[in-house]
């Protein structure tokens, strides 16, 4: 079992829509989350970090989790051609000596206008 | 303010050779950690650096090496280059006293092995 899988894409949506994306992770320890956007050919940028059940909210984004069904997911509204990207999901353990982010594959993002 | 800096871009190297890729961090920060990402894929953790130091290591082989410097600089060594090692690698820095799991990422070196 993969330590961070997020749902397959590609995922194609018009201009204006939500995107929702998913992810599970499978190591109850997890306490930290984030997500990063990817464009083609460069370097993931962090869009998100989420700590604690429940929403939070940045601008057009919104990282939803759930610690106890192992979930967490980011929706994208008011979709824009600037937001075909590629997302990935990552999970930190936050244990004594852990520092390493586990992401998942990634899910492709493209915004049609 | 500089961010993270990675050289070369792009290389190409054929199978057994040696590699060594470079990064110097942000400014202000003293962590420096090393991801493989293969095409397709999310980035795989190689190791962490802090204090000159490997703290962490991920599921690489002995062939994976890196030293980080005084200037908290660091290097990336891959010995017996395999084919299977042409990935982008990302090199990601941070600093241990306010770390919260956000990382900055470089561009990456992009390595082919013929």
């Amino acid at each position: 079992q993969k330590e961070v899988e997020q749902n397959s894409g590609p995922l194609s949506v018009p201009e204006g829509a939500i995107a929702s994306l998913n992810c599970t992770y499978s190591d109850r320890g997890s306490q930290s989350f984030f997500w990063y956007r990817q464009y083609s050919g460069k370097s993931p940028e962090l869009i998100m970090s989420i700590y604690s059940n429940g929403d939070k909210e940045d601008g057009r984004f919104t990282a939803q989790l759930n610690k106890a069904s192992q979930y967490v997911s980011l929706l994208i509204r008011d979709s824009q051609p600037s937001d075909s990207a590629t997302y990935l999901c990552a999970v930190r353990r936050d244990g004594a000596n852990d520092y390493k982010l586990s992401f998942g594959a990634g899910t492709t993002v493209t915004v049609r206008a | 303010d500089a961010g993270v800096t990675q050289s070369p871009t792009h290389l190409i190297k054929t199978r057994g050779q040696q590699v060594t890729l470079r990064c110097s961090p942000k400014s202000g920060h003293d962590t420096v950690s090393w991801y493989q990402q293969a095409l397709g894929q999310g980035p795989q953790f190689i190791f962490q650096y802090y204090e000159e130091e490997e703290r962490q290591r991920g599921n690489f082989p002995d062939r994976f090496s890196g030293h980080q410097f005084p200037n908290y600089s660091s290097e990336l060594n891959v010995n017996a280059l395999l084919l299977g090692d042409s990935a982008l690698y990302l090199c990601a820095s941070s600093h241990t006293g306010t770390y919260t799991g956000e990382l900055f990422f470089g561009e990456g070196s992009r390595l082919t092995v013929l």
